[in-house]
């Protein structure tokens, strides 16, 4: 069974950092482009970030660009998301999410963590 | 930046009924689309993929249609397990590979 597993939300004021993590089970993690999703309450997914299976390429949405970091660890299944300079408008819950088709980037998401909330408050 | 546009905001239906959501593209995109559904605390589950191909466990009753630029999802008979809001992605253009449209909420008429 595939399972996708968030964690490392929390509450942190803005301009503060938080780094998430993803640990997978189920599948050849190294092998596939792996993403991160935000989705803002009330709002429609966003696509964050994605790391190819060996970490060659790496792309950034511009509103995140220059403040967030993706990596993986393909010995550990992990991948993570280090959030630095985060504002009010990052709040949402975060959700790793894997590609469909492995290792390709034209192709949707098929499976989803349960996410974890990001909160960025004073 | 690809945007996607979906339309309605909000569709009120009976069970049985058929229903269609509709999904503009800002530029053409093949068929380079996906339609998910998301029910309330719930993650995203995807339904649809290039267009028209149904994902593993997907009921019949969904389908999808399009390419270029307009696409739609009908349900063929609504069931009460289909009430949630349903969204649209393309994954057609880099680097910004891919945008979500701003979702299609179905309720109970």
């Amino acid at each position: 069974e595939v399972q996708l597993v968030e964690s490392g939300g929390g509450l942190v004021k803005p301009g503060g950092s938080l780094r998430l993590s993803c640990v997978v089970s189920g599948f050849t993690f190294s092998s596939y482009t792996m993403i991160w999703v935000r989705q803002a309450p009330g709002k429609g997914p966003e696509w964050v970030s994605s790391v190819s299976s060996m970490s060659v390429y790496i792309d950034y949405a511009d509103s995140v660009k220059g403040r967030f970091t993706i990596s993986r660890d393909n010995t550990q299944n992990s991948l993570y998301l280090q959030m630095n300079s985060l504002r009010a408008e990052d709040t949402a819950v975060y959700y790793c999410a894997r590609v469909k088709d492995f290792d390709s980037s034209k192709t949707p998401f098929d499976y989803w963590g349960q996410g974890t909330l990001v909160t960025v408050s004073s | 930046e690809i945007m996607m546009t979906q339309t309605p905001a909000t569709l009120s239906a009976s069970p049985g009924e058929r229903v269609t959501l509709s999904c503009r593209a800002s530029q053409r995109i093949n068929s380079d689309l996906a339609w998910y559904q998301q029910k309330p605390g719930q993650t995203p589950r995807l339904l649809i993929y290039d267009a028209s191909t149904r994902a593993t466990t997907i009921p019949a009753r969904f389908s999808g249609s399009g390419s270029g630029t307009e696409f739609t999802l009908t349900i063929s008979s609504l069931q009460s397990d289909d009430f949630a809001i349903y969204y649209c992605q393309q994954y057609f253009n880099w680097p910004s590979l891919w945008t979500f449209g701003q979702g299609t909420k179905v309720e109970i008429k």
